[in-house]
């Protein structure tokens, strides 16, 4: 099993739909999960970072966290074309290193 | 602020041969991590320094990658002898301290192995 795993993708919605991205970890003492975004050809930049149960939102990104479920994931709402990247879901383990996914590619049709 | 400096950008080298790539991380940024992003996959970690001493390597090549940060501050990775497997893009990231996840990342150094 890998200890990040992401929907495989690639996933496409027209623009202004709601993105879906989903993950899972391995890891059950996992702490701390991130998403990031990567354009291509360009490095990983933070978008999101969540920590407890529940719900977290900025603008129009809301992350969601259930770690009974090893369960991560980002809703992207009012999708734009700009938001038409790679995605990477980040999780820290116990020692505090940090091991991403293989992340999903989003393309969002104008 | 200055972001995290990588050099080379772009790399072409043979198979067997050797190679190093250099990174400054942020001023005043205690940790520094090289990942490797082989295309269409996510970054792989290979080490990470806290200061000059090493938290993780255990996904590192030890025989044939070697990293190290003197001083603290400056990386640097070297891969010897080089693989075709090797081909990848090595990214260097640095955050104030471990365990915050947030990640500044350089602009990375995109290795070709013939």
């Amino acid at each position: 099993q890998k200890e990040v795993e992401q929907n495989s993708g690639p996933l496409s919605v027209p623009e202004g739909a709601i993105a879906s991205l989903n993950c899972t970890y391995s890891d059950r003492g996992s702490q701390s999960f991130f998403w990031y975004r990567q354009y291509s050809g360009k490095s990983p930049e933070l978008i999101m970072s969540i920590y407890s149960n529940g719900d977290k939102e900025d603008g129009r990104f809301t992350a969601q966290l259930n770690k009974a479920s090893q369960y991560v994931s980002l809703l992207i709402r009012d999708s734009q074309p700009s938001d038409s990247a790679t995605y990477l879901c980040a999780v820290i383990k116990n020692n505090n290193d940090m091991r991403f996914g293989a992340g999903t590619r989003l393309t969002v049709k104008p | 602020e200055a972001g995290v400096a990588q050099s080379p950008r772009y790399k072409i080298i043979e198979k067997r041969q050797s190679v190093a790539f250099w990174c400054n991380p942020i001023s005043g940024h205690a940790t520094l991590y090289w990942y490797q992003q082989i295309l269409g996959q996510g970054p792989k970690l290979l080490i990470q320094f806290q200061n000059n001493g090493v938290v993780d390597d255990s996904q590192l090549p030890k025989d044939r990658f070697s990293a190290e940060r003197l001083k603290g501050v400056d990386s640097t990775l070297k891969i010897q002898p080089a693989k075709l497997e090797d081909s990848a893009v090595y990214l260097c990231a640095s955050s104030r301290t471990g365990g915050t996840g947030e990640l500044f990342f350089g602009e990375g150094s995109r290795l070709t192995v013939l």
